[in-house]
């Protein structure tokens, strides 16, 4: 099983470019989150999927969008990207049937310049 | 004042020395989660704990829920221990709210 994986690893993009961030889990999980992480903070949750089909705001939700494709998928749209986005991004996933504890992704590395 | 707050930020030790990692909240929470994050980013799950004590290999955690504070602590530490620790509570079911971290650098 290849747990969590997240696309791309690393992205440079200019000032209103769009991107999407990809994330699948394989462990058959019903709960999954996006979270950005910025040196001197702590992680901090921009949106999660209680379930497929459903779509809920986190902290820091302003500047992003999200789909929950499929069980499996779960990924994070940035539509006019902005400085303030360059973040360190995690994807994670729960057993929300059976288990509180996430398991993370590798993370993808953004630079908005 | 952060939700949760973790000390030390930074953490240097030699190896074989015992290690205490604090987490303090301020809010009521549903449980306690410490996390491992690795040099190369990844980040584990190491305890989920809503009372007293549990113990992983050479890893203790444990919680205090009146007081609201919660310790780590590594025994005999090793340079692969070399981390950063975050301390997350749980409200409800779904939201975890982070600490910034103890970075541990473990000296051989």
């Amino acid at each position: 099983n290849a747990g969590v994986t997240q696309t791309p690893k690393f992205q440079v993009l200019k000032t209103g470019q769009s991107m999407t961030l990809q994330c699948a889990q394989d462990m058959n999980h019903n709960s999954m989150y996006w979270y950005r992480q910025d040196p001197g903070m702590g992680l901090r949750l921009i949106y999660y999927s209680a379930s497929e089909g459903t779509t809920d705001k986190g902290e820091v939700p302003n500047g992003y969008n999200v789909s929950r494709l499929n069980k499996r998928e779960f990924s994070l749209r940035l539509e006019s990207a902005a400085p303030s986005q360059t973040s360190v991004y995690f994807c994670a996933s729960r057993d929300s049937l059976s288990s509180y504890e996430q398991y993370f992704g590798p993370g993808t590395r953004l630079t908005v310049t | 004042k952060n939700e949760v707050e973790q000390s030390p930020q930074n953490l240097t030790a030699q190896e074989g020395e015992f290690i205490t990692i604090n987490c303090s909240y301020s809010v009521g929470i549903s449980a306690l989660h410490w996390l491992q994050q690795h040099p190369g980013g990844g980040i584990v799950s190491l305890f989920m704990l809503s009372s007293g004590k549990k113990k992983h290999g050479r890893l203790i955690a444990t919680i205090n829920i009146q007081e609201k504070h919660s310790s780590l602590h590594i025994t005999a530490s090793h340079p692969r221990d070399s981390a950063v620790y975050i301390c997350a509570v749980r409200r409800g079911s779904e939201k975890l709210v982070f600490g910034k971290g103890t970075k541990l650098t473990v000296n051989p």
